[in-house]
């Protein structure tokens, strides 16, 4: 069975902090993703990776970096926290060639006071 | 770009009401749609899927959704919804052939009366 796992299930962060999210995934998935889920905008691209070292910026990397260093784990960097950057934050993987679909994590639910 | 719009925020129903959640996209190109769904508490998982074929696909618990090439649509579907249907659910499109990238709509929160 499929699984994405993430570091976390709730974080809570000061503001100028540097915050890390990890993900993790067992499938040997190329394709991994990082979005962020707010009420009301759906989901929204922060960044996505399609081999290790590779990386492609979302819809909005503004204030966010990436790191993938290993197949199975995708990381997303947070460089210095803001209180806009509160938020769900779900991680996705894609199969092979052809597949298109998305399995996701269960999100981390980052709170920057 | 690719967008999605879906029409509905909110959607109350009675159960055994039928559905029927709008979703519209704008790339006119080769596309690969979803419709995923979060119940309360719980990940993304997937709905159903649009490749290529007939443009009635039909996925999980019951629900089913048309691909309407010319309206660039894809309404997800049920004829008699359930208390457990209660859940966020979202569109999804490819961003053009040979993409893995999608663009989520906002969601549409559907509440169940029993």
């Amino acid at each position: 069975d499929v699984k994405v796992t993430q570091s976390s299930r709730y974080l809570v962060k000061r503001t100028g902090e540097k915050v890390f999210l990890e993900c993790v995934q067992d499938m040997d998935h190329e394709n991994m993703f990082w979005y962020r889920q707010d009420p009301g905008l759906g989901l929204r691209l922060i960044y996505f990776s399609y081999d290790v070292k590779m990386k492609e910026k979302g819809d909005i990397p503004e204030g966010y970096s990436v790191s993938r260093e290993k197949k199975e784990r995708f990381s997303l960097i947070l460089e210095s926290a803001s209180t806009n950057q509160t938020s769900m934050y779900l991680c996705a993987s894609i199969g092979g060639r052809l597949t298109y679909e998305q399995y996701f994590g269960p999100g981390t639910r980052l709170t920057v006071t | 770009a690719q967008s999605v719009s879906q029409h509905n925020h909110h959607v109350i129903l009675s159960e055994a009401a039928s559905l029927e959640l709008g979703c519209n996209y704008s790339y006119g190109g080769t596309v690969n749609l979803f419709w995923y769904v979060q119940y309360p508490g719980q990940h993304l998982q997937l709905l159903l899927k649009y490749f290529s074929g007939d443009p009635l696909v039909k996925g999980i618990k019951g629900f089913e959704a048309e691909f309407i090439k010319s309206k660039f649509s894809f309404n997800l579907r049920k004829p008699s919804v359930q208390w457990s249907d209660t859940a966020e659910y979202f569109c999804a499109v490819t961003n053009g052939a040979g993409s893995y990238q999608l663009t989520f709509g906002k969601g549409t929160k559907l509440s169940v009366i029993p």
